[in-house]
């Protein structure tokens, strides 16, 4: 159990363009879903937390405008990265935490994102 | 105050021995402290987590212990093997409140 799956798993794109990623809980709800950015040899940077139909609190130093998440249910969350430029190129990757389990977060495979 | 400082940054063990990982916090309002594995180009996995009200944890080959006073904790790998080679990163939470995680340890276990 508590399978979470991220769509795509590799995207490239040219520069200017917008890239939205999936994220999604398979076989639990998730109240809350966190967006994290990783750079090669790097710890997990959380870039935001939403919580399913409000709006995502980013952490300080995000730009809101460029990446927009939307957690429109208990079990999706989308991360659009608009107007992309090669210093977004990075391995993004999303964690949900469930209902019944306050503490635990359990990661999806993570997408690398390529902006050329 | 939000800190968690992991230790060592990399890790070379033997076949068979013992890799130690330790990470020290801060913030005492912390009371969930798991540890994650994750393999180059794929996401973390949870391996084992503890709260503060025990001192110990043993799941297999994988334990945390746990130093409230010292707002230490570590992770112990017995019998480590090659397959266990990736980055570990400590976490710490509380309640619904997001994770801080620790700058990760790279182990490589020998054949």
């Amino acid at each position: 159990g508590a399978v979470v799956s991220q769509h795509p798993s590799r995207v490239i794109c040219k520069s200017g363009t917008s890239v939205k990623i999936e994220c999604r809980s398979l076989d639990f709800q998730a109240t809350t879903m966190f967006w994290y950015r990783q750079f090669p040899k790097q710890s997990l940077m959380l870039m935001a937390t939403s919580n399913e139909g409000s709006k995502a609190t980013y952490e300080q130093g995000v730009e809101k405008d460029k990446f927009l998440i939307n957690h429109a249910s208990l079990t999706l969350s989308t991360l659009t990265v608009t107007s992309a430029h090669p210093e977004d190129s990075s391995f993004y990757i999303c964690s949900a935490r469930g209902l019944q389990g306050w503490y635990e977060q359990f990661f999806g495979p993570g997408t690398r994102l390529t902006v050329l | 105050q939000q800190q968690v400082k992991q230790s060592p940054q990399s890790l070379i063990v033997q076949k068979g021995g013992i890799s130690i990982i330790n990470c020290a916090y801060e913030n005492t309002a912390f009371d969930y402290f798991p540890w994650y594995q994750q393999f180059p180009g794929k996401g973390p996995a949870l391996l084992i987590a503890i709260r503060p009200d025990v001192s110990e944890k043993k799941e297999g080959r994988f334990t945390i212990s746990f130093n409230k006073s010292a707002k230490q904790f570590s992770l112990h790998i017995m019998d480590s093997q090659p397959g266990d080679s990736a980055t570990y990163f400590c976490a710490a939470g509380s309640g619904t409140y997001k994770y801080i995680f620790g700058t990760g340890t790279r182990l490589k276990v020998l054949a």
